[in-house]
Formats: structure tokens, sequence, C-alpha cells
């Protein structure tokens, strides 16, 4: 069965630190590949989305992500984060279309 | 924001009790979903809805039903609820299955007690 594995169940770091948050899926077909930030007491927002093309993709404040298919990751960096990045983050794959297999989260927190 | 809205937002009830959640979308998107989010868990599916009146079972479906009379509407319901069944729900749509992103709701929080 498919599956998706967040290294990190938490990650604490200094503001204006690099971060990068880990994601390795099972699947040897084609995928489709998400990140997804949770701000406390909030639903979940797309950060950024891989579906084809180009294997970095990047998002609105800062964050980037990368397909790596022979590694089977999508793993999520920022170069420099900020306290408002403080949130549960959570990597979401699907294949072949079918239904999105979540991981179970990491819990980013940014320390002044 | 997506426009969808769940309903309530909290809510307190006893054991045993029938409870129905709302998702209300103004987006026309054609799939729905349900989601319980507990701590060491993550995300996991209860339900699902590809169409009005067309759905199918997640990977905790146990003690829920849904029901979908309109495309806007995906109404999840927990026939007797139990303590396990505390949690915080979430609705989501998206235009495709596995190929495009879902857009969630803010959540509803129950607990029974």
């Amino acid at each position: 069965a498919q599956s998706v594995t967040q290294l990190d169940s938490q990650v604490p770091v200094f503001e204006e630190a690099p971060v990068e948050l880990r994601c390795n899926y099972s699947s040897s077909v084609s995928v489709y590949l998400f990140w997804y930030v949770q701000y406390p007491n909030q639903g979940l927002q797309l950060l950024l989305k891989y579906l084809s093309g180009s294997t970095l993709v990047e998002s609105i404040n800062g964050f980037e992500a990368e397909f790596n298919k022979s590694q089977t990751s999508f793993h999520l960096r920022k170069p420099s984060v900020h306290i408002s990045d403080t949130a549960e983050y959570f990597c979401a794959v699907s294949s072949n279309n079918r239904k999105l297999i979540w991981g179970l989260g990491t819990s980013l927190a940014v320390n002044p | 924001d997506a426009g969808i809205t769940q309903s309530p937002r909290h809510k307190v009830t006893e054991t045993g009790t029938p409870v129905t959640l709302r998702c209300h979308q103004t987006e026309n998107h054609r799939y729905m979903y349900w989601y319980r989010q507990d701590p060491g868990h993550g995300l996991r599916l209860i339900h699902y809805s590809y169409g009005v009146k067309d759905t199918d079972k997640g990977e905790v479906s146990d003690g829920y039903s849904v029901s979908r009379s309109k495309t806007e509407d995906f109404l999840l319901t927990l026939e007797s609820a139990t303590s396990s069944q505390t949690s915080v729900y979430f609705c989501a749509i998206s235009d495709g299955f596995g190929d495009q992103p879902q857009h969630f709701g803010d959540g509803t929080r129950l607990s029974i007690l």
C-alpha cells in the first residue's frame, strides 16, 4: 500500500535560520505531491503542489519543494524562517489519480 | 479562499446522541470529503463524495454516515455518538480526485461526553 512518511514529527528552529521538512513516499508510478500548512485552530491550506513539469516548485511565502523521483522524496525548504511560519505542515501524495495519502505532519516551531 | 463553510464550529454532546455536521461549498466542486484529525494520527478520511448521491467509504467510516443531496452540501452523521468520536472534523472539496488539491473548511470541534 502506498504510504507517506514525514521523517520529523517536530522541528525547532531559530528565526532567520534555514529549515527543511522531509517527506518520503512509497510509489514507483506517476505521482502528484502536495504540501499543506495548518496554523493553530485553522483548517489546512495548500502551500504548494507538484503535478508535472519542473521538479522545483515554489510558494508565494518563500517555501520551495523539490520532487526527487529517484529518492521518492518531496522535501520542503525555506532559506530563512519567520516566527509566523510556526505551524503544522503536512505532506500528501496521490498516485495514479487515486485518493490522497497523508503524512502525519511535522510541527515547525520557530523561536526568537 | 475557497468558499467552504462548516457548521457548527463547536459542539458538545452526550454519548449515544445523533450528531450531524454540515459542509457547504460555493465552488461547485465535484468532490467533497470528510476527515477527522486526532493527535498522533494526522488526517484520516471518513467518507467522500464524487457527485450527488455518490459516496464512498474512507479508512475510518465505522459509526459514520454521509449524504449528499445537492452539489453544495455534504452532511456527516454520527448515528450514536461515542467518546472515541471526539475529534476535530474537517470538510474538504476538490475539482479533481487525486490530481487536484483539496481545499479545507475551518473545522468543527466535536466533544462527546
